[in-house]
Order: structure tokens, then C-alpha cells, then sequence
């Protein structure tokens, strides 16, 4: 079945450790989002992509980075600058064209927690 | 800037019982989509429902259904004969079209708790 893959799971951070969450992607969709949640609270936006080598700032970049070079994967490195890592974070893609009406399609979620 | 409010933070009723979820937006475009996402406990958002901003046709699906006022800038989530298993957190989300076109703004979520 085609769908977005996270790992791992659960994640836990020592401090001063930079740690990266894998998403895969096997729709065939050119954007990729990745979202960090708090609880009680909506999705933010860290990253997106919308096509392979490229991607843009969303709303809470500081202390994140990612990379696309390729159209399946959209991996995220929270790095140590990140003071408070701890949250539930989410990848979506959405098709092709103009994305605007089309759902994302979200995976499982990886919780990351500070050791 | 577009922005989307869920004013209801939690909402918990009995099996059975109809229940709406208020959604309001605001976005400077003309031409602009709104989503109903559902996230179970499991985590995962599920996808819902999609209205585009120039069509205002209400729908019901099931048990499921949607109000889309433009005038009042609302998308209301109504489920009616409400059973256990809706027991999750909603999103309603609005997408813009034009150079924004790869971003999504949600809300903070209204969580359903249905009790037996």
C-alpha cells in the first residue's frame, strides 16, 4: 500500500546530540511538510519541500535542518540548538501540480523526548 | 496571513448525542481551500473533507456533515448519532493558492471525547 513511513517510533535526544527523523514517502507526491506538535496544540510548520533539492523555512525553523535530494525522502535533524526538542512530529506529502486543494497524507509520527 | 480558530478546546458527550465543531478562518485570498482532519489517538491525521472556496454546496456524508459559510468565514463539522470511536482530536486546516500554495495553517484542534 503506498503511505508516508516514519521512523523511529520514539526517539530520545541526550543534550548537545543532533538526531534525525526519517520520512519516506512512496505516493509519488513532489511536497513534503514536517510538523511539530505540542500537546494541546495545532501543527506548526518547520520545513516543506516542494521539489527535490529545494525547500523552504515554515513558521519554526530555528534549530532544524532538512535536505530532499531525493523525491521519496524529506529526512529532519533536530539539531542541538533546538532547546526544547520534546514533541510529537509529523510528515505529510501532498500530490502534484498545484497543491493547494489536495489533502496531505500524514504518517505515524515520531515522539522525541530528551534524555 | 491566513489564521484558523477552533474556539472549542474540548468538547465530551454522550454516545449518540449530535455534536458540532466551530472553524472559523481568515485569509486575504480569493481563492483558498479548507480541510477537516481527525487524528485518533494513534496519532496519525486522517483526512476528512475538502471545500473550495468558491463552492459553498453543503454535504453530508453518512453520519458526517459539513456547513461552508463564506459570509460568516466559517466551515462547521457536525456528527450526528455520535458513537465512541469518534473519540479523537479534529484539525480544520486552510490552504491558499498563488505563491503560498505549498503551505497549510491549522488549527489548535478540538478534542472529541464521546463517553458509552
Amino acid at each position: 500500500d503506498g503511505g508516508i513511513t516514519q521512523s523511529p517510533k520514539y526517539l530520545f535526544r541526550k543534550e548537545g546530540q543532533n538526531v534525525t527523523l526519517s520520512c519516506e514517502q512512496n505516493l509519488n507526491h513532489d511536497a513534503m511538510y514536517w510538523y511539530r506538535q505540542d500537546p494541546g496544540q495545532g501543527l506548526r510548520l518547520i520545513y516543506y519541500s516542494q521539489i527535490v533539492n529545494d525547500f523552504q523555512k515554515g513558521d519554526i525553523a530555528e534549530g532544524y535542518s532538512v535536505s530532499r535530494e531525493k523525491k521519496e525522502s524529506f529526512p529532519l535533524t533536530v539539531t542541538s540548538a533546538q532547546k526544547n526538542p520534546t514533541a510529537f512530529y509529523l510528515c505529510a506529502s501532498r500530490g502534484r501540480g498545484d497543491y493547494s486543494n489536495q489533502p496531505q497524507h500524514f504518517g505515524d509520527g515520531t515522539r522525541l523526548s530528551i534524555l | 496571513a491566513q489564521k484558523v480558530t477552533q474556539a472549542q478546546t474540548e468538547i465530551s458527550v454522550v454516545e449518540k448525542e449530535d455534536v458540532t465543531l466551530d472553524c472559523v478562518y481568515e485569509t486575504r485570498d480569493t481563492t483558498y481551500y479548507l480541510f477537516w482532519y481527525k487524528q485518533p489517538p494513534s496519532g496519525e491525521l486522517v483526512f476528512l473533507i475538502r471545500r473550495n472556496s468558491f463552492d459553498e454546496q453543503n454535504e453530508i456524508s453518512g453520519r458526517y456533515s459539513w456547513n461552508f459559510q463564506k459570509s460568516t468565514s466559517s466551515f462547521n463539522f457536525t456528527i450526528t448519532a455520535s458513537q465512541v470511536v469518534d473519540s479523537a482530536v479534529y484539525f480544520c486546516a486552510l490552504s491558499e493558492g498563488g505563491t503560498n500554495a505549498g503551505k497549510s495553517t491549522f488549527g489548535d484542534g478540538t478534542t472529541l471525547t464521546v463517553k458509552p
